[in-house]
């Protein structure tokens, strides 16, 4: 079955330092990959989208790779702040194309 | 800002009541989610639909029931609650073409956390 790990450990960074978040799939050949970013007690909010064709996406301070060789893409933040403290969701659509299937998430936390 | 709500916020209730949990967008959307997530676990989809009428079990096997009569709502009902059912509910929404998720972007509602005593 589809299997989505995500850095298991909490990531603890200082700011101003790059954050580097990984999530690795298994028994699937996604299309797209998404990444969302969840806060404690609320809804997960869409940050970047990214299809198998591209390398590399940038979205002002974000940047997100896609390998699908290495069935891995990389998440990362430049120039961290306190406030990108969160959760970060992957998720890929489902072999079906029907749901969107999310990993557990990896927490980040940026100290001043 | 997704302009998506969920109402109770929190929903403190005894086992055997039954309770309706609601969600409303305002975006036109067709497709709707409900999720349901424990703390530190994942997203897991128990209901989705893809317009009025149309209402899909998910991946996790849930007793709750939905219903789409308006494109803007989709409740989510237990019959009768119980402990096992204490948890955080999300509510998604997407625009749809075709009937795959593959690069639809989700619009999440704030949640409802649910705890049955």
């Amino acid at each position: 079955s589809q299997k989505i790990e995500q850095n298991s450990e909490a990531l603890n960074i200082q700011e101003g330092k790059t954050a580097t978040l990984t999530c690795n799939y298994t028994n699937y050949s996604p299309a797209y990959l998404q990444w969302y970013r969840q806060d404690p007690g609320r809804g997960p909010v869409f940050l970047l989208l990214i299809r198998e064709n591209e390398k590399e996406k940038r979205k002002e301070r974000l940047k997100v790779t896609f390998d699908t060789t290495l069935k891995q893409s990389l998440f990362h933040i430049t120039a961290s702040q306190p406030a990108d403290s969160a959760t970060y969701l992957c998720a890929l659509a489902s072999q079906a194309g029907t749901a969107l299937i999310f990993g557990k998430g990896t927490t980040l936390s940026v100290s001043s | 800002e997704a302009d998506i709500y969920q109402t109770p916020r929190y929903l403190v209730i005894g086992t055997g009541k039954k309770i309706t949990l609601e969600c409303s967008q305002t975006m036109g959307h067709d497709k709707m989610y409900w999720y349901q997530q424990d703390p530190g676990m994942e997203l897991h989809l128990i209901h989705y639909s893809y317009g009025v009428n149309s209402t899909e079990k998910g991946d996790l096997s849930s007793e709750s029931t939905v219903s789409r009569i308006r494109t803007e709502h989709f409740p989510l009902t237990l019959e009768s609650a119980r402990p096992s059912h204490t948890s955080q509910y999300l509510c998604a929404s997407s625009e749809l073409s075709g009937r795959t998720l593959a690069g639809e972007t989700q619009y999440f509602g704030p949640g409802t956390r649910l705890l049955v005593l």
